[in-house]
């Protein structure tokens, strides 16, 4: 069965405390892995894709990566800002997204 | 650049009652997707389209009717609510992709429906 699952739960980092987030994914034929950001009250917001196992791709204090068989999520110098909810989602084709329940992030200032 | 729309952005039912929500995507964009997320279950689908005039059953269909009669507008439709259908509602869309890869989805606002 196609499954994505997000760890940890919550996180709750100091500002300046970099820490990783996980996304174990067991999909037949993925055809795309991505993250999303969701603030609380809207929307997910777009936020990387990645197709190849080794792909990374940066965006400010965030670095996302790809394996096999896990993304993993990585924020650097986080900020205050920085808190929210991030959601993985592997695509199978087929016009399905399979998303993980997220890591709630809280970053202290 | 408005993206994607929902209305309405919140919404009180009584059980039994009907309603419809909007989206609509100004991306020109062939798939429209529906989704509810509930705490500790994430996004699931809904119902999806492929293209104007087309609608697909997703993961939890039931209660629950679409129609596409444009290409812009994905309508969902609650016939009779239920308490179960409380929920909040995301309207998503994307492209097609190449080479049969996936391309990412962009959301609405979601709309927050409370069934009592």
């Amino acid at each position: 069965e196609d499954q994505v699952t997000q760890s940890p739960e919550a996180l709750r980092l100091q500002e300046g405390e970099s820490s990783s987030l996980n996304c174990s994914y067991t999909v037949s034929g993925l055809r795309g892995l991505f993250w999303y950001r969701q603030d609380p009250g809207k929307g997910p917001e777009f936020l990387f894709t990645l197709y190849s196992a080794g792909e990374e791709k940066e965006k400010e204090r965030l670095k996302a990566t790809l394996t096999k068989k896990e993304s993993f999520l990585h924020i650097t110098a986080p900020k205050p800002e920085d808190s929210a909810t991030y959601l993985c989602a592997a695509h199978r084709g087929a016009y399905k997204y399979i998303f993980g329940t997220g890591t709630r992030l809280k970053v202290l200032a | 650049n408005a993206g994607v729309t929902q209305t309405p952005k919140f919404r009180v039912l009584k059980t039994g009652q009907s309603m419809t929500l909007l989206c609509a995507q100004d991306m020109n964009h062939e798939y429209m997707y529906w989704y509810r997320q509930d705490p500790g279950m994430g996004l699931r689908l809904i119902h999806y389209s492929v293209g104007e005039g087309t609608t697909a059953k997703g993961e939890v269909p039931d209660g629950y009717n679409v129609s596409r009669l444009k290409k812009q507008n994905f309508l969902l439709g609650l016939e009779s609510a239920a308490p179960s259908q409380t929920s909040v509602y995301f309207c998503a869309s994307s492209y097609s992709g190449t080479g049969g890869l996936g391309t990412e989805a962009f959301f609405g606002q979601g709309t927050r429906l409370t069934v009592v």
